[in-house]
């Protein structure tokens, strides 16, 4: 069965890229499905940040005006999001997920990794 | 953007109680709605798929219904493990949109 986990620093200073990472284990990230990034301010609903599979251009949320970069490392069996110019109101948890086979990027999501809290401060 | 629009916000209801959560969306999404259940730090799992499709191992207390703007979650028997924050989500264009949550307590 599938896994995700994400990894990442915590605490991000203001005005500074916030890295992520999105382990996959028991699945390969390049047998066709779309995987994708979410967040969820504290105390706060969810949002949809973006997607990716391999080999075709990412789907970003255009509210983000280009500050997202979501990529894969096949050899770690890894994707990856970058959020830049980051500030207070980018304090969230980030999942990642999977979406379902044949479904393109607009899917639901399942499963979903445990989630890292990401908190911009200086 | 679709907005996704859920009622109540929040609802308190009995074990045993039938419970029903509305999410309508700002225009026609055909069958693309799907739905999760958020239980306390924890991440969303995924109840309900394609408006009506139960999801492997969500128990057959869970039902969706609803086609164009309007849906339905129903729990036919509220269980004490039911309390949770559940969220619908349109998937009939991007950017794919969640609805704000209802928060159901017990």
């Amino acid at each position: 069965q599938v896994h995700l986990q994400e990894s990442g620093p915590g605490l991000v200073k203001p005005s500074e890229t916030l890295s992520l990472n999105c382990t996959v284990s028991d699945f390969s990230i390049t047998n066709g499905h779309y995987w994708a990034w979410i967040r969820q301010p504290p105390g706060k609903g969810l949002e949809w940040i973006g997607c990716i599979h391999h080999g075709v251009s990412p789907y970003y949320t255009p509210s983000f005006g280009g500050r997202v970069t979501i990529s894969m490392d096949t050899s770690k069996n890894q994707f990856s999001l970058k959020l830049s110019s980051v500030t207070a109101a980018d304090t969230a948890i980030y999942y990642c997920a999977k979406l379902p086979m044949l479904r393109g990027p607009r899917a639901w999501f399942d499963p979903w990794g445990p989630g890292a809290l990401i908190i911009v401060s200086s | 953007d679709i907005q996704m629009t859920q009622s109540p916000s929040y609802l308190s209801a009995s074990v045993g109680d039938r419970v029903t959560i509305t999410c309508r969306a700002s225009q026609s999404i055909g069958s693309h709605l799907n739905w999760y259940q958020q239980k306390s730090r924890k991440a969303p799992k995924l109840l309900i798929y394609a408006a009506s499709s139960l999801q492997s191992g969500v128990p057959s207390s869970f039902s969706g219904s609803g086609s164009g703007t309007d849906f339905t979650l129903t729990i036919s028997s509220l269980q004490p493990e039911d309390l949770a924050t559940y969220y619908c989500q349109q998937s009939y264009s991007t950017p794919l949109t969640f609805g704000g949550g209802t928060r159901v307590e017990i």
